[in-house]
């Protein structure tokens, strides 16, 4: 199986901060590499597809890095709604493996 | 507008069996893979199998296989996550998922079932 290893496993953040989530694969995965937040009692919700494709209806201020092995979410001006647990997904071979995802916390 | 809609939560007790299901409406429910994940309670996300419902080709992940049975009935657009034999550690919330027809990935979601089992 591919490992997903999501860094940092939580951060505390101001609003309007920028903030960074990254998540590297045990071989490379090319861009099959997707972002989801979820928020508690939700089903997540994706924001990123394709290692960078901005899903429709996602703010702007995500966005999407990387192929191979190494990639990033940023949140570029951190908003109170964006509090959240963010996981990211590859989806280049079967079994799909998260990463043990990312809690951001208000500061 | 697509949806996946989750049958209810459900209380079993470990050796029972159980069957949830997933009812797909607003597209073409055979040319989507549908996918089921784990959550446990305070935990991550977990992959564990999809299926394609035009062919039932099914992929599982190795921890699961043989614990659980993914399957679908294209005929009422429903797919299903089915334990003959339950244990206490299946206690979790389930979410079903489906991607687009061309792309790898989940862009909706059901509401999640939640599974619990007594021991």
């Amino acid at each position: 199986d591919i490992q997903m290893t999501q860094s940092p496993s939580s951060l505390s953040a101001s609003v309007g901060d920028r903030v960074t989530i990254t998540c590297r694969a045990s071989q490379s995965i090319e861009s099959y590499l997707n972002w989801y937040q979820q928020k508690p009692g939700k089903a997540p919700n994706l924001l990123i597809f394709a290692a960078s494709s901005l899903q429709s209806g996602v703010p702007s201020r995500f966005s999407g890095s990387g192929s191979g092995t190494d990639f990033t979410l940023t949140i570029s001006s951190l908003q109170t709604e964006d509090f959240a647990t963010y996981y990211c997904l590859q989806t280049y071979t079967t079994p799909w493996t998260f990463g043990q995802g990312t809690k951001v916390e208000i500061k | 507008e697509v949806q996946l809609v989750q049958s209810g939560a459900e209380v079993k007790k470990s050796g029972e069996s159980l069957k949830i299901s997933c009812k797909g409406s607003g597209y073409r429910f055979s040319n989507h893979w549908i996918g089921w994940v784990r959550q446990m309670a305070g935990g991550g996300l977990e992959w564990m199998g999809i299926i394609y419902p035009g062919d039932s080709d099914t992929r599982y992940r190795p921890s699961f296989q043989g614990h659980i049975t993914i399957s679908a009935d294209k005929s009422i657009n429903t797919a299903y996550l089915h334990w003959s034999t339950l244990k206490a550690s299946d206690t979790a919330m389930y979410y079903c998922a489906i991607g687009p027809a061309a792309g790898r990935y989940f862009d909706f979601w059901g509401q999640g079932t939640l599974v619990t089992v007594s021991s």
